[in-house]
């Protein structure tokens, strides 16, 4: 069965200053997508990064990278040089391979604050 | 700029009656779903609609029905609602198989006393 953990339920961070969301997954898909999203307090949803399992290098997009290190099942988020507006809950999510993106999954997601 | 609208923003229904939650995307996108969120839970897909005229249960369909009225709108009717279905519901789309971004609407806050 395929399963995401995101094991801090908050976290707090410095302006200017970068952090690391954590997430774990659980899969035996030999292909599968990985994904983070964040959700600010105006409720939707925005699409920030995506990791391939066979991508060779880290994902990044901007100030975000995805720190994927594939042996330990892991596709931990970094935002580097935090700014105000990063404040909002963070969720991992992945794809498996098999049924494609209907099996898209999501962890409980991640409550960032950033404080000036 | 639109994306993807989803009405009404908030819903309070009582136990028993039934509603529709409209979502229209003007991307020309193939693929639309919908999600619940739950405290707690992440997201949960309930149905989705991978081409206009296909729709295929997601992982808790129970409860809900869904339409894909043409390539831009696919809606939600809940028949009988109960107050375990009481979420946030969004809607999201894709454009094609191969691009992974999926574009959510702002959601839909419903209630059922």
């Amino acid at each position: 069965a395929q399963k995401i953990t995101q094991t801090q339920p908050g976290m707090f961070v410095q302006e200017k200053e970068a952090v690391t969301l954590d997430c774990t997954y659980d899969t035996s898909d030999p292909s599968y997508g990985l994904f983070w999203y964040k959700q600010p307090s105006s409720g939707e949803m925005i699409f920030l990064i995506y990791q391939g399992s066979y991508d060779q290098q880290n994902a990044t997009e901007g100030r975000y990278s995805l720190n994927f290190q594939k042996a330990r099942k892991s596709a931990n988020l970094v935002i580097s040089a935090s700014q105000l507006g990063d404040s909002a809950m963070y969720f991992c999510a992945m794809r498996g391979s098999r049924g494609g993106y209907n099996k898209l999954i999501f962890g409980a997601g991640t409550r960032l604050a950033v404080h000036p | 700029n639109a994306g993807v609208t989803q009405t009404p923003k908030f819903q309070v229904l009582k136990t028993g009656q039934s509603m529709t939650l409209q979502c229209a995307q003007d991307m020309n996108h193939n693929s639309m779903y919908w999600y619940r969120q739950d405290p707690g839970m992440g997201l949960r897909l309930i149905y989705y609609s991978a081409s206009e005229g296909t729709t295929d249960k997601g992982e808790v369909p129970n409860g809900y029905n869904v339409s894909r009225l043409n390539k831009r709108e696919f809606s939600l009717r809940l028949e009988s609602a109960a107050p375990s279905q009481t979420s946030v519901y969004f809607c999201a789309s894709r454009d094609r198989e191969g691009n992974e971004k999926l574009f959510f609407g702002s959601g839909t806050q419903l209630s059922v006393l």
